[in-house]
């Protein structure tokens, strides 16, 4: 199993629609985790980190589930601009290693 | 408040020849990284620096070498460019705690002919 996974997508969404990615992982060790947006030929930004009781910022949520190993972010009432790559990351402290997942790509339809 | 600069944006390179990639961060950040990205795969850590004088092989560092003489500045060089060296390379700073990379730079586009 991969260490970090994500369907590549592409999720084609209307405008307003509700759209929820997940993103699976398999070390049981991970202990911080985060959502990353990246537009095309553009670098990464931090989106947010996710904790395990849930975290909102405006139409964004996401949530961990330690105990089937995967987190999600969900996006309420998209927008054009929420068209991106959303990049999938877990942070082991143990080994100071970070994974990037390789991102799942996400148009929004007018 | 320029943040994470890199330089070149772009550039052409021949299989043998040396280049050096230029990383410079303005927000005091210990911690700095080099990462390639590749169609297809994640993101993946060259090498990183936790500090001036301190850097740390990351999960790709074959064929490259980095140096750390102060907190803003962290170069990446390839001393002999191969093609499978052709990538995106981004540089990336954190935060003292350091559990992600807050920041990228606007990456290099380099190709190895």
């Amino acid at each position: 199993r991969k260490e970090v996974e994500q369907d590549p997508g592409p999720f084609n969404v209307p405008e307003g629609a509700t759209v929820a990615f997940n993103c699976t992982y398999s070390n049981s060790a991970s202990q911080s985790f985060f959502w990353y947006r990246q537009d095309c030929r553009k670098e990464p930004k931090l989106l947010m980190s996710v904790y395990s009781s849930g975290n909102e910022d405006g139409r964004f949520t996401a949530q961990l589930n330690r105990a089937s190993q995967y987190i999600s972010l969900l996006i309420r009432d998209s927008k054009l601009s929420d068209s991106a790559t959303y990049l999938c990351v877990v942070y082991m402290n143990r080994d100071d290693k970070i994974i990037f997942g390789k991102g799942t790509r996400l148009h929004i339809l007018p | 408040n320029a943040g994470v600069t890199q330089t070149p944006k772009f550039h052409i390179l021949k299989t043998g020849q040396s280049m050096t990639l230029q990383c410079a961060q303005d927000m005091n950040h210990g911690y700095l990284s080099w990462y390639r990205q590749d169609p297809g795969m994640g993101l993946r850590r060259i090498h990183y620096s936790v500090a001036a004088g301190i850097t740390d092989k990351g999960e790709v560092p074959d064929g490259y070498n980095v140096s750390r003489s102060n907190t803003e500045d962290f170069p990446l060089r390839l001393e002999s460019a191969a093609p499978s060296q052709t990538s995106v390379y981004f540089c990336a700073s954190s935060y003292p705690e350091r559990n992600t990379e807050a920041f990228f730079g606007q990456g290099t586009r380099l190709t190895v002919v």
